[in-house]
């Protein structure tokens, strides 16, 4: 089954500056990655997704990219700000049989002023 | 908007009891899930249902059962818990082709 790894584990950066956060997948059927983000005693949100057709995608301060050959893909915040502070989680699901999410294991996203 | 609501947001039970969490969505969505949440762990699926009275193992369903006799509520049961069952459960709605919510969770102490 999907595997789907996380890094890092925990990111702390100032504010402006631009945060990283990286997801490899095992799964080469896989085509469907999205992004959420989980704030403090919430349930995790959708913020952005891509599938395996597109290399890149953007909206507004945030950025997600795919690399389908590496098995890679990347959420990427510029000028990142406190509120941006949160745990962020990626998934992958294939399109063969149910579609389900299988997660990474959080990035705990720390913004200072 | 979609809402997914969970009939607790905390939960304090002892070991041996029989303990239910209850999950509702409003909107019309086939498919309902539950985690279990742990730290550095990430979201692990215990079961899921793509239909009324349909349901699937995830990949952690030991110690755990669900129900799912109308479409918008899910509920998941612990026959008899156990302290390794501490942990925050969250619920999650999808349609067939869409988006997948969240509810807020619920925080289960298992003393």
């Amino acid at each position: 089954g999907e595997n789907v790894e996380q890094h890092p584990s925990t990111l702390s950066v100032q504010e402006g500056d631009s945060a990283v956060i990286k997801c490899t997948y095992s799964d080469s059927a896989s085509n469907y990655f999205p992004w959420y983000k989980q704030e403090l005693g919430k349930g995790p949100q959708l913020i952005i997704d891509i599938r395996s057709n597109v290399g890149e995608k953007k909206d507004q301060r945030i950025a997600v990219t795919l690399n389908k050959t590496a098995k890679h893909f990347s959420l990427h915040i510029t000028e990142t700000q406190p509120e941006d502070s949160a745990v962020y989680f990626c998934a992958a699901s294939s399109n063969t049989g149910f579609q389900k999410l299988v997660f990474g294991t959080g990035t705990r996203l720390l913004v200072s002023p | 908007d979609v809402k997914v609501t969970q009939s607790s947001r905390y939960l304090v039970k002892r070991t041996g009891e029989k303990v239910f969490l209850e999950c509702v969505q409003d909107m019309d969505h086939e498919n309902m899930f539950w985690y279990r949440q742990d730290p550095g762990l990430g979201l692990r699926l215990i079961y899921f249902s793509y239909d009324v009275k349909m349901k699937e193992k995830g990949d952690i369903p030991e110690g755990y059962s669900v129900s799912r006799e109308k479409k918008e509520r899910f509920s998941l049961i612990l026959e008899s818990a156990s302290t390794n069952q501490t942990s925050m459960y969250l619920c999650a709605s999808r349609p067939t082709h869409g988006e997948q919510f969240f509810g807020p969770g619920t925080r289960l102490t298992v003393l």
